[in-house]
This record gives C-alpha cells, sequence and structure tokens, in this order.
C-alpha cells in the first residue's frame, strides 16, 4: 500500500551476529532514509541517501553501516549490537532530500537484541 | 527547550467532538512543516502538509503560526478511527538532516 517495503519485519538477534535490513522502494523517489524509533522517543533521522549518496549520518554509531546501491534500494547492516538497538527502525523515501517533501514510509523492521 | 514539542496525551474525547492540538518550534528559520498519523505498531503516515496560509481537508484543518512558532491541528467531528498518535514534523532549513519529529500527541476517540 505505501510502495516502500522492509525486510524483515521481525527480527531477534544475539549481540555477536551480523544481520541486514533490507528496503524497497517502488515510488520513483530519489531520497531515502533510516529512521530509529524507540519506546516512548520520537524518531531519531539515522541516514539519508540523495540520489544514492550518502548526505547524512546523524552520529550513529559504526555497527550501523548503510548500503544504498541505487535509489530504490537501502540496507543497514548490523553488527556487534547493544541491547539498548532495540527499537523498531523504519525506512522512508522522499522525491529528494530537501526536507521540504513529505516521507513515505516502510511498515518497519521491529529488532530485538539479545 | 526541545525543537519540537507536543503535549503527548492522551487527548480522550467523545465521537463527534472536536479537538485540536499544537506542536511549538524553536528554530524560526524552520521552513516546511507536516502532520503524521502513526496507529500503534504500524510505520507514520502522512495526514497533511502545512503551509503558511493553512490546510484544510475535510474534516482536518492545519494551521502555521510563524510569530508564535506553532502548528495546530483541528479535527472536527472526530471518528473512532481517528483513534492514533498524531506526529508533528519539521524542517528547520533545507536538508534532511533538519527535519525534526515531535514525540507525538496521543488521540483516543470513545464511542
Amino acid at each position: 500500500e505505501t510502495g516502500v517495503t522492509q525486510t524483515p519485519r521481525h527480527l531477534v538477534m544475539g549481540m555477536t551476529n551480523k544481520k541486514s535490513l533490507k528496503c524497497e522502494q517502488h515510488l520513483g523517489h530519489n531520497a531515502m532514509y533510516w529512521y530509529k524509533q524507540s519506546a516512548k522517543k520520537p524518531l531519531e533521522l539515522m541516514f539519508v541517501y540523495n540520489f544514492k549518496e550518502q548526505t547524512e549520518n546523524n552520529s550513529v554509531p559504526s555497527r550501523f553501516s548503510p548500503e544504498c546501491p541505487n535509489s530504490s534500494h537501502l540496507f543497514l547492516h548490523l553488527h556487534t549490537l547493544q541491547p539498548e538497538d532495540s527499537a523498531l527502525y523504519l525506512c522512508a523515501s522522499s522525491q529528494a532530500a530537501s526536507g521540504s517533501y513529505e516521507q513515505y514510509f516502510g511498515p518497519g523492521t521491529r529488532l530485538t537484541v539479545t | 527547550r526541545k525543537e519540537v514539542e507536543q503535549d503527548p496525551g492522551p487527548f480522550n474525547v467523545p465521537e463527534g467532538a472536536t479537538v485540536a492540538f499544537n506542536c511549538t518550534y524553536s528554530n524560526s528559520a524552520s521552513q516546511s512543516f507536516f502532520w503524521y498519523r502513526q496507529d500503534c505498531r504500524k510505520e507514520p503516515k502522512l495526514l497533511m502538509s502545512v503551509y503558511s496560509s493553512g490546510n484544510e481537508d475535510g474534516r482536518f484543518t492545519a494551521q502555521l503560526n510563524r510569530a508564535s512558532q506553532y502548528i495546530s491541528l483541528l479535527i472536527r467531528d472526530s471518528k473512532l478511527s481517528d483513534s492514533a498518535t498524531y506526529l508533528c514534523v519539521v524542517n528547520a532549513g533545507g536538508s534532511a538532516s533538519k527535519i525534526i519529529f515531535g514525540s507525538g500527541t496521543r488521540l483516543s476517540i470513545r464511542p
């Protein structure tokens, strides 16, 4: 329905595991985003890509590594996470990364780090 | 002061009532404003953009007050399906790094 899909929808991983989250948008947009949403906290912008180029990295720890092979696909590679990284990870896209355009969100990946 | 501040609520109102809530922002250079709604355990979805001249979409009206640095959302004739968390989004500059989400206002409509 939203035109932005995310897989997996749920993920449980140990602190020593390596996993990847995938996002795909079918809206013809040029910008893609990763957000983190923890309980009772506002959405936190993590990374922004515009035309496949990373334009923002909001002081995110290096255990989170984004990858954007093209304007339609976005990945978030995870390794040696901490329990406090458990959250809902949302992908979004917009026409461009100017901040003036509305964003369309995927359903999110609910991550639990054990 | 937080960059974007919302009353967390919950606002608990009867069906058919009119309800309004505000969102204040601290950066006077903010340029773009949006309201999103987020249902429980779902992703945020755009409700409406907020223009300088205001914006109306059916039962929903959004206003911008630059002098006092807040935006508002008015819901008329509220429906049970309006129950959700309403997120205020402010863009303080021309780049995506300046996009700030509020913590949201929880609205519950009772029969």
